[in-house]
């Protein structure tokens, strides 16, 4: 009963450096989520992915880059990492864009150096 | 104007008491509206969806102002484990649409 499963949980990164972060769930879940939370910000999209084989950009998609591999995983990369993507990265899944019965990964909490 | 407002606290409340938190949304389209409550250093859960008529589950009970575009959330005999941060959530429809979170309420109950 995995439910979201992401990794890493922890990783540090100098600037410059590129990383991928993996998601994957099991529920049969046609949309995927990338979110990033900072103190004082709240939750912020980055990108989704509405259905297998579309990829749109939410509120925060610079310095991003997303891959909806098939139905249960959806990455993103950063290409170049900077501090100011120092922050914890959650994914999250639903059955359809727009139903609020998101299931959220454990979070990988990244550190840019 | 933020989309979605939360006040973000925190409210140190005593076990036992009641405290309630209010959100306020500023797209009168709204349709959809929820509770999520996150604990501290751990992924955000589901509480509990929030309809017109208001509901209750247990200890807590939602409502919804539509005229006043807020939602509320009511914790009754506040327990330790009760301490967490809420976020209200808000969608403009069933469709598309990605739903906004807000930026959380903490909470705090002490013995």
């Amino acid at each position: 009963n995995a439910g979201v499963t992401q990794t890493p949980k922890f990783q540090v990164l100098k600037t410059g450096q590129s990383m991928t972060l993996q998601c994957a769930q099991d529920m049969n879940h046609n949309s995927m989520y990338w979110y990033r939370q900072d103190p004082g910000m709240g939750l912020r999209l980055i990108y989704y992915s509405a259905s297998e084989g579309t990829t749109d950009k939410g509120e925060v998609p610079n310095g991003y880059n997303v891959s909806r591999l098939n139905k249960r995983e959806f990455s993103l990369r950063l290409e170049s990492a900077a501090p100011s993507q120092t922050s914890v990265y959650f994914c999250a899944s639903s059955e359809w864009a727009g139903t609020v019965g998101y299931t959220f990964g454990s979070g990988t909490r990244l550190t840019v150096v | 104007r933020k989309e979605v407002e939360q006040d973000p606290g925190p409210f140190n409340v005593p076990e036992g008491a009641t405290v309630a938190f209010n959100c306020t949304y500023s797209n009168s389209a709204s349709q959809s509206f929820f509770w999520y409550r996150q604990d501290c250093r751990k992924e955000p859960k589901l509480l509990m969806s929030v309809y017109s008529s208001g509901n209750e589950d247990g200890r807590f009970t939602a409502q919804l102002n539509r005229a006043s575009q807020y939602i509320s959330l009511l914790i009754r005999d506040s327990k330790l484990s009760d301490s967490a941060t809420y976020l209200c959530v808000v969608s403009a429809s069933g469709g598309s649409y990605i739903p906004t979170f807000g930026r959380g309420t903490s909470l705090i109950v002490h013995p």
